[in-house]
């Protein structure tokens, strides 16, 4: 079992709906999750990052964990056409001499249609 | 601040050959990494290095080696290409750190081995 879960898609939705992009980990030392969207073509940038539980809101996305399920998720709200790219869940991993590793999920292809 | 950069953005190899993959950064990071991306397996980490003159193994490092002979510079090398090693490259850097500091992304390097 990979330790960072991910369905990858590909996902398609019409403008404006909610979407709603999940990751489940195994590993419950696991503190801080992130995630990362990548456009065609290009790296990584991340997204938003959160820490233990809860909720934390940026704009239209809000990133969820519940640490008792080891489940994470990203809420895009008002999609846009714009939102249209592959995003991956992240995971920095545990421990003194992680020298900043991330564990990736296999990333969701989201695609935003007008 | 040009950020994180990558040299080639694309080159065709032919089985047995080697190539030399670059990565630069200017924000004068400690940690930096090689990924490989393909689909449905998200990103990999190949090798990483925590400072100038040190490398480390990680996910996947068979068949590449690595060096950082200066602190900006970050070198991928296949000294025999197969058509396994056919994927999208990224280099990421990150200052030294917390597990929340983000690693920042290069462009990619396509690499096509036939």
């Amino acid at each position: 079992q990979k330790e960072v879960e991910q369905d990858p898609g590909p996902l398609s939705v019409p403008e404006g709906a909610i979407v709603s992009l999940n990751c489940t980990y195994s590993n419950s030392a696991f503190q801080y999750f992130m995630w990362y969207r990548q456009y065609s073509r290009k790296g990584p940038e991340l997204l938003m990052y959160t820490y233990s539980s809860g909720n934390k809101e940026d704009g239209r996305f809000t990133a969820q964990v519940d640490k008792s399920s080891k489940y994470i998720s990203l809420f895009i709200r008002d999609s846009q056409p714009s939102d249209s790219a592959t995003y991956l869940c992240a995971i920095p991993n545990a421990g003194g001499t992680s020298y900043g590793k991330l564990t990736f999920g296999q990333g969701t292809i989201l695609t935003v249609h007008p | 601040n040009a950020g994180v950069t990558q040299t080639p953005k694309f080159r065709v190899l032919k089985t047995g050959q080697s190539m030399t993959l670059l990565c630069a950064q200017d924000m004068n990071h400690e940690y930096m990494y090689w990924y490989r991306q393909d689909p449905g397996m998200g990103l990999r980490l190949i090798h990483y290095s925590v400072g100038e003159g040190t490398t480390a193994k990680g996910e996947v490092p068979d068949g590449y080696n690595v060096s950082r002979l200066k602190k900006q510079n970050f070198l991928l090398g296949l000294e025999s290409a197969a058509p396994s090693q056919t994927s999208v490259y990224f280099c990421a850097s990150k200052a030294a750190g917390g597990r929340k500091e983000t690693q920042y992304f290069g462009p990619g390097t396509r690499l096509l081995v036939l």
